[in-house]
């Protein structure tokens, strides 16, 4: 089974509904990401959190709610989604203990917002 | 700043031709990590090779090696006899230590094609 999961992994919706993406992992890490990729932009960063009581704006966070329900749950949520948030979206893990930072990824979410 | 370039949006090449991605980047930080990250066509984001910044030394790993060299604050990955499975989008990180945890920001990112 992999490590780092996430649903769903294809999503179609509307302008102005509500999103939510969901992340697992059983890796046992405390750290955890939600970045976008854009086609020539990479991956950009959009909340992290570094344990359970701790989350923090990324480099594109408008727009973009998180909720971090256990150590090995992390949610994104599109409270009004609107088109310019069609992108694939990855789920990220690293280790506390880690002294590099080695980020293991999600599969991806595909969302389109017509 | 952090910055990381990938200057090479897309490259072709032929099978067995050797290859070359580049890599360079910007921090003010004297400690700080590099990775090489591959996305094939399927999607998924694979974890290549981390580096630190206090070892130049090069790596290779099969056909795969890694070039670090701080004083261009380059990091350039060179896959030697090229294959049609490695045809992917290939992604260059630093990663440098915040309070808490670390930063890490990714380059554009490098499509590779290699054609059989």
């Amino acid at each position: 089974d992999a490590d780092v999961t996430q649903t769903p992994r294809n999503r179609i919706t509307k302008t102005g509904k509500r999103i939510m993406l969901e992340c697992s992992q059983t890796k046992g890490h405390d750290r955890m990401y939600w970045y976008r990729q854009d086609p020539g932009l990479g991956l950009r960063l959009i909340y992290y959190s570094f344990d359970v009581k701790d989350i923090n704006k990324g480099e594109i966070s408008d727009g973009y709610s998180v909720s971090r329900q256990a150590q090995a749950k992390f949610s994104l949520s599109l409270e009004s989604a609107i088109p310019n948030q069609t992108a694939l979206y990855f789920c990220a893990t690293s280790d506390y203990g880690s002294t590099t930072d080695t980020q293991y990824f999600g599969p991806g979410t595909r969302l389109t917002v017509l | 700043a952090q910055k990381v370039t990938q200057a090479q949006t897309e490259i072709s090449v032929v099978e067995k031709e050797d290859v070359t991605l580049d890599c360079v980047y910007e921090t003010r930080d004297t400690t700080y990590y590099l990775f090489w990250y591959k996305q094939p066509p399927s999607g998924e984001l694979v974890f290549l090779i981390r580096r630190n910044s206090f070892d130049e030394q090069n790596e290779i790993s099969g056909r795969y090696s890694w070039n670090f060299q701080k004083s261009t604050s380059s990091f350039n990955f060179t896959i030697t006899a090229s294959q049609v499975v490695d045809s992917a989008v290939y992604f260059c990180a630093l990663s440098e230590a915040m309070a808490g945890g670390f930063k890490t920001i990714f380059g554009a990112g490098t499509r590779l094609f290699v054609k059989a």
